[in-house]
């Protein structure tokens, strides 16, 4: 079956270091990748896609980088800052642009 | 303002009770989706309709039943044929497509917090 691993469930970081998040996905071959922010009793918020012939996306301080032959994709947070602070989720797609399963998640605590 | 709009927040109900939430968007999307998300587990689809009349069942649809009438709207039953259905319930919508200029971006729902006592 479809299985995705997010590294740890919790990664604890000062505040302007960079904090890097993976999401490893097995039994699955996704088009697309999504990561979202998620704060605690809300919905999530999309951050960034890519795409499977993308190697790397940037926004502002977010970057990922999507390796189809290791199936992983890294979530990078430069500057880090405690507005950071929340359990980020990534979201393998399918060819038809759906999200079938979201992983775990990794909670991340920037800390001044 | 556009958004996805879900109540009750919070529900309880008794075992062997149907429960409906409910479901609107008002950001003229063609797709919507429920995720049941539990303690410790990521998102998992129920079900998923991409235009009005029509939906396709996700991982975990048994005891879970949807209606499509109307494009903004997109109720979910949790019957009570769902054996575990204590959880945290998120509505989304997307506009359709993932190509050049669409992210596939899901927009969620403030959730609905349903108990079984």
């Amino acid at each position: 079956s479809q299985k995705i691993e997010q590294n740890s469930e919790a990664l604890n970081i000062q505040e302007g270091k960079t904090a890097t998040l993976t999401c490893n996905y097995t039994n699955y071959s996704p088009a697309y990748l999504q990561w979202y922010r998620q704060d605690p009793g809300r919905g999530p918020v999309f951050l960034l896609l890519i795409r499977e012939n993308e190697k790397e996306k940037r926004k502002e301080r977010l970057k990922v980088t999507f390796d189809t032959t290791l199936k992983q994709s890294l979530f990078h947070i430069t500057a880090s800052q405690p507005a950071d602070s929340a359990t980020y989720l990534c979201a393998p797609l399918n060819q038809a642009g759906t999200a079938l399963i979201f992983g775990k998640g990794t909670t991340l605590s920037v800390s001044s | 303002d556009g958004g996805i709009t879900q109540s009750p927040k919070y529900l309880f109900r008794k075992e062997g009770q149907n429960v409906t939430l409910s479901c609107e968007q008002n950001l003229n999307h063609d797709a919507m989706y429920w995720y049941r998300q539990d303690p410790g587990q990521g998102l998992r689809l129920i079900y998923y309709s991409q235009i009005v009349n029509d939906f396709q069942k996700g991982d975990i649809a048994e005891g879970y039943s949807v209606s499509r009438e109307k494009k903004e709207s997109f109720p979910l039953t949790v019957t009570s044929a769902q054996k575990n259905p204590t959880a945290f319930y998120l509505c989304a919508s997307s506009s359709s497509g993932t190509g050049d200029t669409n992210t596939g971006e899901l927009f969620f729902g403030e959730g609905s917090r349903l108990t079984v006592l």
